[in-house]
C-alpha cells in the first residue's frame, strides 16, 4: 500500500521551460513535505520542504505547492536547466510523531535537454 | 565539512551469507536512518536511532535484519542468511537533532547484489 505516490516514472523538458513533478499521498497524518533529488550512484540531497500550514514555499527556482484537500502536492522548477535531470522523490512524515521516519514515494527522472 | 559515508559502496554476496553494512553519520548528529531502495522502487524505512537507542525498528523486513549503533555514532546494519529479495541499495541518512522537520543528510549508499 503505497502512502506516498508519484504517478510519473519520467518526465522530458526543454531547457528554460518549466518543470512540473507531481506527487499524491493517502496518509492524512502526513503533515510534513520533502523533495529530494537524487543523481546516479548518490545519496538524495534535500531540496525542499513545505509545512501542512503552508500551500506554497519558494526556494530560487523551485517551489512548492501543496494542496491539503486534494492530497496532493507539485515541485515547480522555472527555468528548467540540464544540471536539474536526476531522480527526484517526494517524501512525507508525521510531525506528530516528533520525529523524521520519511515516506518516500518512487520518483519520478527528470530529463531537461539543451 | 565531511558528509555522511558509508562502507562498502558495493557489496556481492551468495545466497544464505551474513553481510554487515557499515554508515558513518555526520559528527555531531544525533538522529540516524537507514532505508533502502530496491530496484524500481521509492525509498524504504528501515529503522531508526537517536543516539545509540532505536526507537523505531517498524521497518526491518524480517528477524534476519538487525542494527546497532555505538558511541552515538557508526551504525552497523546486519543481514543474515541473506535471499535474493534483500539486493537493494542500502542508505543511511543522519540529522541533528532528530525533529521531524531536521533535514535529513544522505550517505551514497551500499549497493547489495545476493547472487
Amino acid at each position: 500500500d503505497q502512502q506516498v505516490k508519484q504517478n510519473s516514472p519520467s518526465l522530458s523538458v526543454q531547457e528554460g521551460r518549466i518543470s512540473i513533478l507531481n506527487c499524491d499521498y493517502t496518509n492524512s497524518m502526513f503533515d510534513y513535505f520533502l523533495w529530494y533529488k537524487k543523481y546516479p550512484a548518490e545519496g538524495p540531497t534535500f531540496l525542499i520542504s513545505i509545512s501542512s500550514i503552508k500551500d506554497k514555499n519558494e526556494d530560487g527556482r523551485f517551489t512548492v505547492f501543496l494542496n491539503k484537500s486534494a492530497k496532493h502536492l507539485s515541485l515547480h522548477i522555472v527555468p528548467s536547466q540540464p544540471g536539474d535531470s536526476a531522480v527526484y522523490f517526494c517524501a512525507a512524515s508525521a510531525i506528530s510523531s516528533g520525529y523524521s521516519t520519511l515516506t518516500f514515494g518512487k520518483g519520478t527522472m527528470l530529463l531537461v535537454s539543451p | 565539512g565531511a558528509g555522511v559515508s558509508q562502507s562498502p559502496s558495493n557489496k556481492v554476496t551468495e545466497k544464505g551469507k551474513d553481510v554487515e553494512l557499515r554508515c558513518d553519520p555526520i559528527s555531531g548528529h544525533t538522529a540516524l536512518y537507514w532505508y533502502r531502495q530496491s530496484l524500481g522502487q521509492g525509498l524504504e524505512f528501515l529503522i531508526y536511532f537517536q543516539g545509540n537507542s532505536a526507537p523505531d525498528k517498524s521497518g526491518l523486513p524480517s528477524d534476519r535484519f538487525s542494527a546497532e549503533r555505538t558511541g552515538g555514532s557508526v551504525s552497523t546494519l546486519t543481514i543474515q542468511r541473506t535471499q535474493q529479495e534483500d539486493s537493494a541499495v542500502y542508505l543511511c541518512a543522519s540529522s541533528f537533532p532528530g525533529l521531524s522537520t531536521d533535514t535529513q543528510y544522505f550517505g551514497p549508499g551500499t549497493r547489495l547484489t545476493v547472487l
